[in-house]
């Protein structure tokens, strides 16, 4: 168990350019979460898989934001034409089936200059 | 919809003294309930959690919660506070049906004194 990664850890753009962020699970987890964290403030519910089956997405993820898992493995949020309120930790968990506990990984830290 | 409140954003104790962290929530049906811990720049860690049965629940690191349904409350506490405590504790609900997302609190802030 190698625990949930994230990469990159930190990334820094300029407002209007295009960012991805991969996160990969652990490997027997079928759900997958992201969550966005602006300072100050707890984490928020983004997206959530179930194998390659996005499930459910919240009204925090515009239409510029776009989440895949293709194989039911890895993830990736991509986030287009990127806006100074876009800045926060962005954070992948994974968990087995419904209502067991979500591990998280160490999160993307995202600044849009 | 459900939500959590954590009752001071900060708190400070000193070495060796009591840890209480507040955590209240509201709910119509039975809660899951979580406290997390995060360090500066790093992810979520799970201390403890609270599904069904017992509802004194120990964690890691010394920490335990009690959930009480009449107080709608999950608070949690040390007995002795070490500098290494120090960080951001999260509480955070869920519910069957929410295909357990999780909504956190607004976290509180520990810091430890010598």
């Amino acid at each position: 168990d190698t625990g949930v990664s994230q990469d990159p850890r930190h990334k820094i753009t300029k407002r209007g350019q295009n960012v991805t962020f991969r996160c990969d699970p652990i490997s027997e987890h079928n759900r997958l979460y992201w969550y966005r964290q602006t300072l100050g403030q707890g984490p928020e519910f983004l997206t959530y898989f179930q194998n390659e089956a996005q499930l459910e997405k919240s009204r925090l993820l515009s239409d510029r934001f776009s989440a895949e898992r293709p194989k039911g493995s890895f993830s990736t949020l991509e986030i287009q034409r990127t806006e100074q309120g876009d800045s926060a930790m962005y954070l992948c968990a994974s968990s087995l089936p419904i209502l067991e506990t979500q591990y998280f990984g160490p999160g993307t830290r995202l600044l849009v200059l | 919809a459900q939500s959590v409140t954590q009752l001071g954003s900060h708190v400070s104790v000193s070495e060796g003294a009591l840890v209480l962290l507040r955590c209240n929530y509201s709910s119509s049906v039975p809660p899951y309930l979580f406290w997390y811990v995060q360090y500066p720049n790093q992810g979520l860690q799970l201390l403890l959690k609270y599904t069904t049965g017992a509802t004194l629940v120990k964690g890691i690191n010394g920490f335990e919660a009690e959930f009480k349904k009449s107080e709608t409350s999950f608070h949690l506490t040390k007995p002795s506070a070490h500098m290494s405590d120090a960080a951001e504790y999260f509480c955070a609900v869920t519910y069957t049906g929410t295909a357990s997302k999780l909504t956190f609190g607004t976290g509180t802030r520990l810091q430890v004194t010598l």
